[in-house]
């Protein structure tokens, strides 16, 4: 596709109930992030998968967060058991090129709430 | 050494003045600088990127003023106008050729003033 494509574009679901968020990256980029950000707030790294190499899993805040990728396409990032403070946009971002500048673009996020 | 830091944290600026917003960093291997531009509601994008072999590059009424030897790089919004009032982030990575890991700043919300 054009863009970075994310679904569902809003979440809402009850606190203790799990959450797939799901990410389609620019066709051909390697590298895809997934970032929190809270009202108002900037980028929470979460991960980062870049092609074969394992995950950058540093961010995720706990073992309730995971995150799969296919290859080099879609990719769900999952939270177990949601707590209120998960509440956010959950964004996604593909960042590739043309060997010569690779740029990284954003989806539009998805906005969970968990209540 | 990761980090790049951000400053100001907010800043409000009259309709048709100049906004700076200020970076800096420690990693002297990073090589490619972008800034991007967040309006409510959305994701950020991309809005313009150095290299640092530039002291500046502009796009319209954006240009980045980029410093290696004091490792900083600034953002000027030249006339500043109310449809630029957004959060700026700057960011930046090594490995320009490459879809290494971006490191983002915490993130400058401008207001602009009519």
């Amino acid at each position: 596709g054009a863009g970075v494509s994310q679904s569902p574009s809003n979440k809402v679901t009850e606190k203790g109930k799990d959450v797939e968020l799901r990410c389609d990256p620019i066709s051909g980029h390697t590298a895809l992030y997934w970032y929190r950000q809270r009202l108002g707030q900037g980028l929470e790294f979460l991960i980062y998968f870049q092609g074969n190499s394992a995950p950058d899993k540093s961010g995720l805040p706990s073992d309730r967060f995971s995150a799969e990728r296919t290859g080099e396409s879609v990719s769900t990032l999952t939270i177990q058991r949601t707590q209120q403070e998960d509440s956010a946009v959950y964004l996604c971002a593909s960042r590739g090129g043309n060997r010569v500048v690779y740029e990284q673009y954003f989806g539009p996020g998805t906005r969970l709430t968990v209540t | 050494q990761q980090q790049v830091k951000q400053s100001p944290q907010s800043l409000i600026v009259q309709k048709g003045g100049i906004s700076i917003i200020n970076c800096a960093y420690e990693n002297t291997a990073f090589d490619y600088f972008p800034w991007y531009q967040q309006f409510p509601g959305k994701g950020p994008a991309l809005l313009i990127a150095i290299r640092p072999d530039v002291s500046e590059k502009k796009e319209g009424r954006f240009t980045i003023s980029f410093n290696k030897s004091a490792k900083q790089f600034s953002l000027h919004i030249m006339d500043s106008q109310p449809g630029d009032s957004a959060t700026y982030f700057c960011a930046a990575s090594t490995g320009y050729s490459s879809a290494s890991k971006i490191i983002f700043g915490s993130g400058t919300r401008l207001s602009i003033r009519p």
